[in-house]
């Protein structure tokens, strides 16, 4: 199965926010309200911040949005934060036989 | 608090045997499934595959049926990712991760596995 797509880096000035899309097929994303996102530090583990599309799990702060439309998910991050520069992963369920598909990553800059 | 210990860093040859483990505490371990993601040196997160502790059904990547083996021990909560002959392109960080639903709400630390001659 194909990753989903992410671009692959993004950037904005603290304050501001930015937007990271991830686009899969109507395979996994556009079947199943089953999107996550995590946020990963430089060598560190992954963090799960927004799961099934739209839910943040708790202590996550209220910053971090998700959303989808069609084949399509997207993470919105408001009031930029210097510890917000990360990479952010999207990963959605696929369906039994492939259970579950990441996309390719996006590295977040705060300038 | 829900917590995965995963053994530590291990370097091999190629063509050699290998068993990592991540042990599970602070919850029921068998009312959550345990999967591992592959994350390769400077790249993206790969799922690999899951097993379900209550009745040991396992599930795999189709990247990776076949390459591995998930097991787990749920007398000591405890689940393992095996190799029978790693390759230098299985060098990578290992992470195990646990959840109730589609989401990987917990994550280990992390096995950096090394293969090289």
């Amino acid at each position: 199965q194909s990753a989903l797509t992410q671009p692959a880096s993004v950037s904005g000035s603290p304050g501001q926010s930015i937007t990271i899309s991830c686009t899969g097929t109507s395979s996994d994303v556009g079947s199943y309200n089953l999107v996550s996102w995590y946020q990963q530090h430089p060598g560190k583990a992954p963090k799960l911040m927004i799961y099934e599309v739209s839910k943040r799990p708790s202590g996550v702060s209220n910053r971090f949005s998700g959303s989808k439309s069609g084949n399509t998910a997207s993470l919105t991050i408001s009031g930029l934060q210097a510890e917000d520069e990360a990479d952010y992963y999207c990963c959605s369920y696929a369906g039994s036989s492939t259970s579950w598909v990441f996309g390719g990553g996006t590295k977040l800059t705060v300038l | 608090e829900v917590q995965l210990v995963q053994s530590g860093a291990e370097v091999k040859k190629p063509g050699e045997s290998l068993k990592i483990s991540c042990k599970g505490s602070g919850y029921s371990f068998t009312s959550y499934w345990i999967g591992w993601v592959r994350q390769m040196p400077g790249k993206g997160l790969e799922w690999m595959g899951i097993i379900y502790p209550g009745d040991s059904d396992t599930r795999y990547s189709p990247s990776f049926q076949g390459q591995v083996t998930i097991s787990a021990d749920k007398s000591i909560s405890t689940a393992y990712l095996q190799w029978s002959s790693l390759k230098a392109s299985d060098t990578a960080m290992y992470y195990c991760v646990s959840g109730v639903g589609a989401s990987f709400d917990y994550w280990g630390q992390g096995t950096l596995v090394t293969v090289s001659s």
